[in-house]
């Protein structure tokens, strides 16, 4: 099955840095990646999400980069602020015999002020 | 409703009894997912609907676990003779269609085992 990597597991950054988070995956016939924000006890929610056609995507501070050869993908924060305070996961959809999504182990992103 | 549903949001158990987990998915959304989640650690996926048939029940731990989902909408998941390690928040999520489209979670429901 697919296994996804993810880090790193805790990032802290000056408030208004930017912050990087990296996942790679091991299927390549995977084709779906999202992003997904959790706060402490609160639901996961999607971010962002970007789809095998295409190697980059922006939404205002947030953007992710997709490298299909190299079987990684990126998310990247920039101009971060205290709300950015949250744990972050990728996810991956492969299709085929699973349906659902395969999480990383998430980062811990602390903006600090 | 206007989000994914699920109840009850907390379940205190003792070992080796019977429980059972509400998800209602945002009207209209024909799949259904549910996950596991432990503290520290990603969702795991756990067994995906598209209407009323499982079309996926992979990632279910053993036959202790069960759900169904009668009417292609709500959806129940069962977990029979509990064990400690069962404790987790259970999470479930609906999308419009399967697959590469955004999926939408409820706050979860959190199961522990004692």
């Amino acid at each position: 099955g697919e296994n996804v990597e993810q880090h790193p597991s805790t990032l802290s950054v000056q408030e208004g840095d930017s912050a990087v988070i990296k996942c790679t995956y091991s299927d390549s016939a995977s084709n779906y990646f999202p992003w997904y924000k959790q706060e402490l006890g609160k639901r996961p929610q999607l971010i962002i999400d970007i789809r095998s056609n295409v190697g980059e995507k922006k939404d205002q501070r947030i953007a992710v980069t997709l490298n299909k050869t190299a079987k990684h993908f990126s998310l990247h924060i920039t101009e971060t602020q205290p709300e950015d305070s949250a744990v972050y996961f990728c996810a991956v959809y492969s299709g085929g015999g699973a349906d659902g999504l395969t999480f990383g182990k998430g980062t811990h992103l602390i903006i600090q002020p | 409703g206007a989000g994914v549903s699920q109840t009850p949001s907390n379940k205190v158990t003792e070992k080796g009894k019977y429980v059972e987990l509400r998800c209602d998915p945002i009207s209209g959304h024909t799949a259904l997912y549910w996950y596991r989640q432990s503290l520290g650690q990603g969702p795991e996926f756990l067994i995906y609907f598209q209407g009323t048939g499982a079309a996926d029940d992979s990632g279910l731990p053993n036959d202790r676990f069960f759900a169904v989902r009668p009417e292609g909408s709500v959806s129940t998941l069962k977990i029979q003779r509990t064990e400690r390690g069962d404790s987790a928040v259970y999470l479930c999520a609906s999308s419009l269609t399967a697959g590469t489209t955004e999926a939408f979670f409820g706050q979860g429901t959190r199961l522990t085992v004692v």
